[in-house]
């Protein structure tokens, strides 16, 4: 079975932190995503990457920052962290192009 | 622009009703497209997939049918349980790297 992992399911942090989320897939998948899931909005797409140092922007990169170093991992990092980053945080990964994504159970992300 | 709608929630069922939960979409060419699933507390789970015209996904007592002609993809359970209580996610992917989701309908099931 695919297992995505991600770091945390809580975090707490406050205003103006730089905080790390980060996400493991153990299946030698080439594409990782960054989403956030907020009432009412579903999901958007934050970044994404189709394979090692390289990244492409999604729906709402602002404020967010990616980095993958190693295919297995995909981090995300809030530079400065906001209240209106507060959110649910969830990480996935696909094999190649046009298949099904495998989602993380998500980091809960509180900025006070 | 790629889109997928589905019906709002919530959706209130007693156990062992039918469920339908609607999906329609809009997409150039030809799409794969897929129904997950979120419980409480957890990420999105796939439920099933159909990757051409004609073709009906299935898995655990769910299923739904890619229909061209009207551009849909809806969702079906003949007896829904309490255990199926979750937020349903229509979504589509066009042969790119990106999903379209749908904004979700939950389901609550009564016992």
């Amino acid at each position: 079975d695919v297992k995505v992992t991600q770091s945390s399911r809580y975090l707490v942090k406050r205003t103006g932190e730089k905080v790390f989320l980060e996400c493991v897939q153990d299946m030698d998948h080439e594409n990782m995503f960054w989403y956030r899931q907020d009432p009412g909005l579903g999901l958007r797409l934050i970044y994404f990457s189709y394979d090692v140092k390289m990244k492409e922007k999604g729906d709402i990169p602002e404020g967010y920052s990616v980095s993958r170093e190693k295919k297995e991992r995909f981090s995300l990092i809030l530079e400065s962290a906001s209240t209106n980053q507060t959110s649910m945080y969830l990480c996935a990964s696909s094999p190649g192009q046009g298949g099904e994504q495998y989602f993380g159970p998500g980091t809960r992300l509180t900025v006070t | 622009g790629n889109s997928v709608t589905q019906m709002e929630g919530p959706v209130t069922l007693s156990e062992e009703a039918f469920l339908t939960i609607n999906c329609t979409y809009t997409a150039t060419g030809y799409p794969s497209l897929f129904w997950y699933v979120q419980y409480p507390g957890e990420g999105l789970q796939l439920l099933l997939k159909a990757t051409k015209a004609d073709d009906k996904g299935s898995n655990k007592g769910f299923e739904a049918t890619y229909r061209k002609e009207t551009t849909s993809f809806h969702l079906e359970k003949g007896s829904v349980q309490v255990s199926d209580s979750a937020v349903y996610f229509c979504a589509l992917v066009t042969g790119g790297f990106k999903t379209i989701f749908g904004a979700g309908t939950r389901l609550f099931v009564k016992a």
